[in-house]
Order: structure tokens, then C-alpha cells, then sequence
């Protein structure tokens, strides 16, 4: 079966840096993912992990440790419109298996 | 131009009807996905299609029958509606034939409001 596990919420100031876990325990696996969801919106993709290490594009970077079954979302110099919920996703055998999400609430 | 498209936004609809949401991506991918997020947020897998053929049905009721006629879209049917399907039902594609990992990741349709009352 597939088990992914995520703080539901999480609180941080503008200006500041926040770092999102995932852990998951999957049959397999063929890459993670992190998604951003703002309120009544469809998810948008934000990263792709497949090999251990960290991938960095712009203020967002996601680590994958693959041996721990463990990532995480990096979130640099936050700003109010990063409030969202944020989705971590594991691929195995053609479909991605989605987190609960963290609710991120950016506070000025 | 919108790259997955579902239809209609709002679906309110009285218990026991049938009702049909459609999608459509216009990125050329092969892959396409229906999933359901419920009112906790969780978002679940319900089908998937490669190419037109069904290659992921997850533990669905058997009121849903998905209906893929080309690459590019992707019908969901709910017979006999109940208060449990109340959900948001997202659509998506990616690039990727069966198995193959994307880098890309899914680009999700704007999402169908289902209401039943």
C-alpha cells in the first residue's frame, strides 16, 4: 500500500524561511512530487525529485532522500501569496499517490 | 489557451440523478487522470487512461464509467447519485506513456464542484 505523511498545518512569517516534510512508505517508486494548491484552485506543480539531493528553482528547492523515504519543500523569503496548501506526491506504476497536504499560512 | 479544460465548474444535482463532466486537454499528452478531493482535501486517484485505454481503475463505485473516445479527452458518467460523491473531481494529464516517469509532473483541469443534494 502507499502511506504518505505530512503536517497538516504549519504557520511562518513573511520574510521568512519554512521547510515542508514528507515522508512516505509506497510499494514503489518512481519520483515525488510537490504541488501548490491555493484555496478552491486546482494544484500546480512546483518540483520533481527522482535521484537523492536537493533540486532548486527560484525561492522553491525539494530534497529527496530515498533510502530515509523522506523529502521535503524549501521555502525561501516567503510572501503572503505562498499561503496554500502544499502536496506531496509519490509516483509508482503509472499514478501519483497524493499527501493530505500542509496548510501553509503566511502571516505579515 | 486553456491546457485541461473540464466542464461544468458547479454541478448541483439531486440525489439518484445521472450527470456527466467532460475534459479535455489540448497538450498533445498521453496520459489522462480523473481524481476526487473530498472535503478534507485529500486527493484521490480514480482512473487513469494512456492513449484511450484504461490502465488504472482504483476502488471506485461501479454508478462511475470514465470514457475516453481520443487522447485528448476524457468523460466522467456518475449513474445514481449519491450524497458521498459530493466532492470536488479534478482532471489531469501528463506527458508520459504507461509507467515512464515525467519530470513534468500533471497539470490539473480547473476542478467540478459536484453538489448533491
Amino acid at each position: 500500500g502507499q502511506n504518505i505523511d505530512q503536517p497538516t498545518e504549519m504557520t511562518a512569517t513573511e520574510g521568512a524561511i519554512v521547510q515542508i516534510n514528507c515522508t512516505y512508505q509506497t510499494s514503489g517508486f518512481n519520483g515525488l512530487f510537490w504541488y501548490q494548491q491555493h484555496a478552491g484552485e486546482a494544484p500546480t506543480f512546483l518540483s520533481y525529485n527522482v535521484l537523492d539531493g536537493l533540486e532548486e528553482k527560484g525561492r522553491f528547492s525539494s530534497f529527496l532522500s530515498r533510502s530515509k523515504g523522506y523529502s521535503y519543500l524549501l521555502l525561501k523569503e516567503l510572501q503572503m501569496k505562498d499561503s496554500a496548501s502544499y502536496l506531496c506526491a509519490v509516483r509508482d506504476a503509472g499514478k501519483s499517490t497524493f499527501g493530505d497536504g500542509t496548510t501553509l499560512t503566511v502571516k505579515p | 489557451d486553456t491546457a485541461v479544460s473540464q466542464t461544468p465548474k458547479y454541478l448541483v444535482t439531486q440525489m439518484g440523478n445521472d450527470k456527466s463532466i467532460k475534459c479535455e486537454q489540448n497538450l498533445g499528452h498521453d496520459t489522462m487522470y480523473w481524481y476526487k478531493q473530498d472535503s478534507k482535501k485529500f486527493l484521490k486517484i480514480m482512473f487513469s487512461y494512456n492513449n484511450k485505454e484504461l490502465i488504472i481503475n482504483e476502488t471506485v463505485p461501479n454508478r462511475f464509467s470514465p470514457k475516453s473516445p481520443d487522447k485528448a479527452h476524457l468523460n466522467l458518467h456518475i449513474n445514481s447519485l449519491e450524497l458521498g460523491d459530493s466532492a470536488v473531481y479534478f482532471c489531469a494529464s501528463s506527458q508520459d506513456a504507461r509507467g515512464a516517469a515525467s519530470k513534468n509532473g500533471y497539470t490539473f483541469g480547473s476542478g467540478t464542484r459536484l453538489t448533491v443534494v
